[in-house]
């Protein structure tokens, strides 16, 4: 159980283009969703945290129009990085957990590697 | 041996040796820390857990000890296989924030046959 998927796996674009990565709590639900970018050999950097039904809240130097979060189910979180440019190239993971503001397990998803030329 | 490279210190160990990964982790109010193993182009993986009320958790072949004086976590692999090599990552929370984690610089352990 406790399954988080993304799509897509993989995706280049070209530079200037708008990508839309998913992410899918396949088999509970959850109420909050969490967003985190990771360059190559270093750490995940969270980008910001999704709560269903409210606008997602940005960590500090993360530009909220850029990254637009969405989290319109209790199943699906979506991250559109618009008007992408080739230092926006990394692997974006998203996780999940079910319930809010307490000692939660967050399952992590496979992970979108993006590529912008 | 251990060194640092440019972003990321790396860890190898002989199979069979046991391997020890360190952590300092940044906010002395953090009270629930977690171990991380991430593999190449996944995302990461649960490993282990531990809250600060304790200094030493037990699974199977991993253990974690905490010291909350010097903000120190270490994961301890036995007998460690190939199949261990990894990334290996930290991360803290603060219990009642939103859930929010905090990742480490991480370590990345490879394991000679």
């Amino acid at each position: 159980g406790a399954v988080v998927s993304q799509h897509p796996s993989r995706v280049i674009c070209k530079s200037g283009t708008s990508v839309k990565i998913e992410c899918r709590s396949l088999d509970f639900q959850a109420t909050t969703m969490f967003w985190y970018r990771q360059f190559p050999k270093q750490s995940l950097m969270l980008m910001a945290t999704s709560n269903e039904g409210s606008k997602a809240t940005y960590e500090q130097g993360v530009e909220k129009d850029k990254f637009l979060i969405n989290h319109a189910s209790l199943t699906l979180s979506t991250l559109t990085v618009t008007s992408a440019h080739p230092e926006d190239s990394s692997f974006y993971i998203c996780s999940a957990s079910s319930s809010g503001g307490g000692q939660e397990t967050q399952y992590f998803g496979p992970g979108t590697r993006l590529l912008v030329l | 041996g251990e060194s640092v490279g440019l972003h990321l210190p790396t860890l190898s160990v002989q199979e069979g040796d046991n391997s020890i990964i360190n952590c300092a982790y940044s906010n002395s109010a953090s009270d629930y820390f977690i171990w991380y193993k991430q593999e190449s182009g996944k995302g990461p993986q649960f490993i282990i857990d531990i809250r600060s009320n304790m200094d030493k958790r037990q699974g199977q072949r991993v253990t974690v000890l905490l010291n909350k004086t010097v903000k120190h976590l270490s994961l301890q692999i036995a007998a460690t296989q190939p199949g261990d090599s990894a990334v290996y990552f930290c991360a803290e929370m603060v219990i009642g924030q939103g859930g929010k984690l905090i990742f480490g610089q991480g370590t990345e352990l490879s394991v000679k046959p």
